[in-house]
Protein backbone atom coordinates (compact mmCIF):
# COMPACT_ATOMS: atom_id res chain seq x y z
CA UNK A 1 0.00 0.00 0.00
CA UNK A 2 0.98 3.45 -0.63
CA UNK A 3 2.24 5.27 2.43
CA UNK A 4 0.74 8.81 2.62
CA UNK A 5 2.05 12.26 4.42
CA UNK A 6 -0.34 14.49 5.58
CA UNK A 7 0.33 17.43 8.09
CA UNK A 8 0.41 16.63 11.73
CA UNK A 9 -2.44 19.64 12.56
CA UNK A 10 -4.16 22.71 11.32
CA UNK A 11 -5.84 25.31 12.78
CA UNK A 12 -8.79 27.50 11.51
CA UNK A 13 -11.83 29.67 12.14
CA UNK A 14 -15.21 29.49 11.83
CA UNK A 15 -16.43 30.27 8.25
CA UNK A 16 -13.14 29.08 6.27
CA UNK A 17 -12.21 27.16 4.32
CA UNK A 18 -9.64 24.44 5.44
CA UNK A 19 -7.36 22.85 2.87
CA UNK A 20 -5.56 19.50 3.74
CA UNK A 21 -3.08 18.41 1.29
CA UNK A 22 -2.01 14.54 1.58
CA UNK A 23 0.98 13.31 -0.67
CA UNK A 24 1.53 9.25 -2.27
CA UNK A 25 4.19 9.73 -4.48
CA UNK A 26 3.56 5.40 -4.53
CA UNK A 27 0.32 5.56 -5.72
CA UNK A 28 -0.48 2.69 -7.64
CA UNK A 29 -2.60 2.75 -10.51
CA UNK A 30 -5.64 1.10 -9.39
CA UNK A 31 -5.73 2.49 -5.91
CA UNK A 32 -8.06 4.80 -4.95
CA UNK A 33 -7.97 7.48 -2.44
CA UNK A 34 -10.09 8.19 0.32
CA UNK A 35 -10.06 10.39 2.86
CA UNK A 36 -11.79 9.83 6.68
CA UNK A 37 -13.24 11.73 9.87
CA UNK A 38 -13.11 10.82 13.09
CA UNK A 39 -14.29 12.56 16.26
CA UNK A 40 -12.94 11.50 19.87
CA UNK A 41 -14.67 8.07 21.04
CA UNK A 42 -15.70 7.83 17.63
CA UNK A 43 -14.93 5.20 15.05
CA UNK A 44 -13.84 6.85 11.61
CA UNK A 45 -16.01 8.09 9.28
CA UNK A 46 -16.02 7.97 5.45
CA UNK A 47 -15.44 11.21 4.18
CA UNK A 48 -14.95 11.52 0.21
CA UNK A 49 -13.21 9.15 -2.09
CA UNK A 50 -11.90 9.60 -5.80
CA UNK A 51 -9.56 8.50 -8.62
CA UNK A 52 -8.98 11.36 -10.39
CA UNK A 53 -9.79 15.02 -11.24
CA UNK A 54 -12.39 16.33 -8.58
CA UNK A 55 -15.04 14.91 -6.77
CA UNK A 56 -17.83 16.62 -4.21
CA UNK A 57 -20.30 15.92 -2.07
CA UNK A 58 -22.34 17.92 0.77
CA UNK A 59 -19.67 17.69 3.41
CA UNK A 60 -16.19 18.46 1.12
CA UNK A 61 -14.61 18.11 -2.37
CA UNK A 62 -11.32 16.34 -3.09
CA UNK A 63 -8.81 17.47 -5.86
CA UNK A 64 -6.54 14.69 -7.91
CA UNK A 65 -3.92 16.31 -9.61
CA UNK A 66 -3.40 14.22 -13.16
CA UNK A 67 0.03 12.52 -12.12
CA UNK A 68 -2.15 11.51 -8.30
CA UNK A 69 0.91 11.91 -6.71
CA UNK A 70 -1.62 14.37 -3.99
CA UNK A 71 -4.20 15.44 -3.14
CA UNK A 72 -6.24 17.77 -1.34
CA UNK A 73 -9.32 17.57 0.98
CA UNK A 74 -11.44 21.19 0.88
CA UNK A 75 -14.14 21.74 3.42
CA UNK A 76 -15.66 24.53 2.97
CA UNK A 77 -17.07 27.44 5.55
CA UNK A 78 -15.82 25.31 8.42
CA UNK A 79 -17.88 24.83 12.12
CA UNK A 80 -16.86 23.96 15.52
CA UNK A 81 -17.86 20.35 15.07
CA UNK A 82 -15.66 20.38 11.97
CA UNK A 83 -12.34 20.07 14.84
CA UNK A 84 -11.54 16.51 14.23
CA UNK A 85 -8.71 14.09 13.22
CA UNK A 86 -8.75 13.77 9.12
CA UNK A 87 -7.25 10.72 7.64
CA UNK A 88 -5.69 10.58 3.89
CA UNK A 89 -5.69 7.03 2.79
CA UNK A 90 -4.81 5.02 -0.56
CA UNK A 91 -6.85 1.97 -0.83
CA UNK A 92 -6.09 -0.78 -3.03
CA UNK A 93 -8.43 -3.48 -4.69
CA UNK A 94 -8.94 -5.40 -1.81
CA UNK A 95 -9.49 -1.86 -0.05
CA UNK A 96 -6.89 -2.44 2.83
CA UNK A 97 -6.79 0.70 4.34
CA UNK A 98 -3.70 1.89 5.83
CA UNK A 99 -3.87 4.79 8.60
CA UNK A 100 -1.59 7.14 9.01
CA UNK A 101 -1.71 9.73 12.30
CA UNK A 102 -3.74 12.16 10.75
CA UNK A 103 -4.00 15.62 10.47
CA UNK A 104 -6.16 17.14 14.04
CA UNK A 105 -7.73 19.96 12.55
CA UNK A 106 -8.74 22.35 15.58
CA UNK A 107 -12.01 24.83 14.41
CA UNK A 108 -11.28 28.36 16.72
CA UNK A 109 -14.86 30.50 17.01
CA UNK B 1 -30.48 1.52 9.59
CA UNK B 2 -28.02 0.16 12.70
CA UNK B 3 -24.78 1.22 12.08
CA UNK B 4 -21.89 -1.38 13.52
CA UNK B 5 -22.59 -2.20 16.97
CA UNK B 6 -19.68 -3.09 19.19
CA UNK B 7 -19.98 -4.31 22.69
CA UNK B 8 -19.05 -3.35 25.69
CA UNK B 9 -18.40 0.29 25.22
CA UNK B 10 -15.51 0.28 27.61
CA UNK B 11 -13.41 -2.22 29.58
CA UNK B 12 -11.10 -2.48 32.41
CA UNK B 13 -9.11 -5.72 33.65
CA UNK B 14 -6.01 -6.68 35.59
CA UNK B 15 -3.40 -7.98 33.29
CA UNK B 16 -3.54 -11.35 32.66
CA UNK B 17 -6.93 -11.79 32.41
CA UNK B 18 -8.97 -12.71 29.98
CA UNK B 19 -11.23 -10.12 27.55
CA UNK B 20 -13.46 -10.62 24.45
CA UNK B 21 -15.06 -7.76 22.14
CA UNK B 22 -17.92 -8.34 20.39
CA UNK B 23 -19.13 -6.74 16.93
CA UNK B 24 -22.31 -6.57 15.07
CA UNK B 25 -21.71 -5.79 11.14
CA UNK B 26 -24.18 -3.67 9.31
CA UNK B 27 -26.86 -6.74 7.82
CA UNK B 28 -25.27 -7.46 4.56
CA UNK B 29 -22.30 -6.82 5.01
CA UNK B 30 -19.71 -9.51 3.96
CA UNK B 31 -16.53 -8.46 4.97
CA UNK B 32 -15.92 -7.26 8.74
CA UNK B 33 -12.10 -5.82 10.26
CA UNK B 34 -10.95 -5.84 13.74
CA UNK B 35 -8.53 -2.93 14.11
CA UNK B 36 -6.66 -1.51 16.90
CA UNK B 37 -6.15 2.11 17.71
CA UNK B 38 -3.38 3.83 20.09
CA UNK B 39 -3.84 7.15 21.58
CA UNK B 40 -2.52 9.44 19.17
CA UNK B 41 -2.09 6.97 15.96
CA UNK B 42 -4.56 5.60 13.18
CA UNK B 43 -6.49 2.10 13.62
CA UNK B 44 -4.52 -0.63 12.24
CA UNK B 45 -5.49 -3.51 11.03
CA UNK B 46 -5.89 -6.79 13.02
CA UNK B 47 -7.92 -9.02 11.02
CA UNK B 48 -10.16 -9.42 8.08
CA UNK B 49 -12.51 -11.72 7.48
CA UNK B 50 -15.09 -12.48 4.07
CA UNK B 51 -17.96 -13.65 5.76
CA UNK B 52 -16.50 -16.54 7.90
CA UNK B 53 -13.31 -16.90 6.68
CA UNK B 54 -10.61 -15.03 7.88
CA UNK B 55 -8.08 -13.65 4.60
CA UNK B 56 -6.09 -11.28 6.64
CA UNK B 57 -4.50 -12.33 9.91
CA UNK B 58 -0.87 -11.41 9.07
CA UNK B 59 -0.94 -8.37 12.18
CA UNK B 60 -2.87 -10.25 14.31
CA UNK B 61 -0.55 -11.23 17.40
CA UNK B 62 -1.57 -14.96 17.46
CA UNK B 63 0.12 -16.34 20.59
CA UNK B 64 -2.74 -14.43 22.75
CA UNK B 65 -5.27 -12.50 20.46
CA UNK B 66 -8.08 -14.79 18.70
CA UNK B 67 -10.92 -14.15 16.58
CA UNK B 68 -13.98 -15.68 15.13
CA UNK B 69 -16.96 -15.01 12.89
CA UNK B 70 -19.64 -17.86 13.45
CA UNK B 71 -21.99 -17.97 10.63
CA UNK B 72 -20.24 -15.17 8.65
CA UNK B 73 -22.07 -12.50 10.55
CA UNK B 74 -20.87 -11.34 14.23
CA UNK B 75 -17.67 -11.63 15.33
CA UNK B 76 -15.36 -11.95 18.65
CA UNK B 77 -12.19 -10.78 19.36
CA UNK B 78 -10.30 -12.25 22.18
CA UNK B 79 -6.96 -11.15 24.41
CA UNK B 80 -5.87 -14.02 26.34
CA UNK B 81 -3.90 -13.27 28.78
CA UNK B 82 -4.18 -9.43 28.58
CA UNK B 83 -0.92 -7.36 28.90
CA UNK B 84 -0.71 -3.55 29.73
CA UNK B 85 0.27 -2.85 26.16
CA UNK B 86 -2.57 -4.29 24.86
CA UNK B 87 -4.73 -0.91 26.49
CA UNK B 88 -6.32 0.74 23.23
CA UNK B 89 -9.34 1.35 20.84
CA UNK B 90 -10.63 -1.90 19.67
CA UNK B 91 -12.54 -0.89 16.24
CA UNK B 92 -15.25 -2.77 14.36
CA UNK B 93 -15.54 -2.38 10.57
CA UNK B 94 -17.94 -4.15 8.00
CA UNK B 95 -18.27 -3.33 4.38
CA UNK B 96 -19.97 -5.01 1.05
CA UNK B 97 -16.55 -5.24 -1.08
CA UNK B 98 -15.33 -2.11 -1.00
CA UNK B 99 -18.69 -0.77 -0.47
CA UNK B 100 -20.26 0.82 2.91
CA UNK B 101 -17.28 0.59 4.68
CA UNK B 102 -18.44 1.52 7.92
CA UNK B 103 -16.67 1.68 11.77
CA UNK B 104 -18.06 1.09 14.99
CA UNK B 105 -17.49 2.89 17.78
CA UNK B 106 -14.80 1.04 19.62
CA UNK B 107 -14.38 -0.13 22.53
CA UNK B 108 -11.74 1.20 25.44
CA UNK B 109 -9.67 -1.59 26.67
CA UNK B 110 -7.97 -0.35 29.91
CA UNK B 111 -5.70 -3.46 31.24
CA UNK B 112 -4.37 -2.39 34.88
Amino acid sequence: LAKTTQPISMDSYEGQEVNITCSHNNIATNDYITWYQQFPSQGPRFIIQGYKTKVTNEVASLFIPADRKSSTLSLPRVSLSDTAVYYCLVADNDYKLSFGAGTTVTVRA
Amino acid sequence: EAGVVQSPRYKIIEKKQPVAFWCNPISGHNTLYWYLQNLGQGPELLIRYENEEAVDDSQLPKDRFSAERLKGVDSTLKIQPAELGDSAVYLCASSRGRDGYTFGSGTRLTVV
